[in-house]
């Protein structure tokens, strides 16, 4: 149990255009859900919370504006990177917290801008 | 704040010898602490957690880790390494109170397991 889907695995888009990511709680209902970013060989930066039906939390330094989320159900939440550039280029993983205070992420999303 | 900190960006172990990834952390309350492991390409797999209870947790594949209050500490162990542990390992620590359910993760350690 405890599963959450992220897709797509893999993309690559082209610069300028935008690339929404999915994230879905497949048994149980994720009130929370976030993203992070990770270079390579590098550790995951948190870049927000988002709740459910409510605005999503940024972190510092993180383009709220880029990086639109939605949590519009409480297995649902996207993360659309907004004209994008090559620096977005990046993995991208999500996470849901669960009751038992544990949290399950996703198998991330390697994005290429080219 | 809460912060965590792994030592240690590389761990090479003999095939069959015991292993230790080192992790210690710092919080204004009583932590919650979480060891994740991941292939490459891929998301976090969860091993263990403490949230209260026992020093000493058991987790997936064989692995466990002692919590450490004194010492802050939370090392990952395991008795015995396999080839397939090798992987990248994440400590991570929550910092419960007040609603906090932000986890903030060391900067991993790169486990190598040499047969």
């Amino acid at each position: 149990g405890a599963v959450v889907s992220q897709h797509p695995s893999r993309v690559i888009c082209k610069s300028g255009t935008s690339v929404k990511i999915e994230c879905r709680s497949l048994d149980f209902q994720a009130t929370t859900m976030f993203w992070y970013r990770q270079f390579p060989k590098q550790s995951l930066m948190l870049m927000a919370t988002s709740n459910e039906g409510s605005k999503a939390t940024y972190e510092q330094g993180v383009e709220k504006d880029k990086f639109l989320i939605n949590h519009a159900s409480l297995t649902l939440s996207t993360l659309t990177v907004t004209s994008a550039h090559p620096e977005d280029s990046s993995f991208y993983i999500c996470s849901a917290s669960r009751v038992d205070y544990g949290y399950t992420f996703g198998s991330g999303t390697r994005l290429t801008v080219v | 704040a809460q912060s965590v900190a792994q030592p240690e960006d590389q761990v090479n172990v003999a095939e069959g010898n015991p292993l230790t990834v080192k992790c210690t952390y710092s919080v204004s309350g009583n932590p919650y602490l979480f060891w994740y492991v991941q292939y490459p390409n891929r998301g976090l797999q969860f091993l263990l957690k403490y949230i209260t209870g026992d020093n000493l947790v058991k987790g997936s594949y064989g692995f466990e880790a002692e919590f450490n209050k004194s010492q802050t500490s939370f090392h990952l162990k395991k008795p015995s390494a396999l080839v397939s542990d090798s992987a990248l390992y994440f400590c991570a620590v929550r910092d419960p109170p007040f609603g906090n359910e932000k986890l903030t993760f060391g900067t991993g350690t790169r486990l190598t397991i040499i047969p």
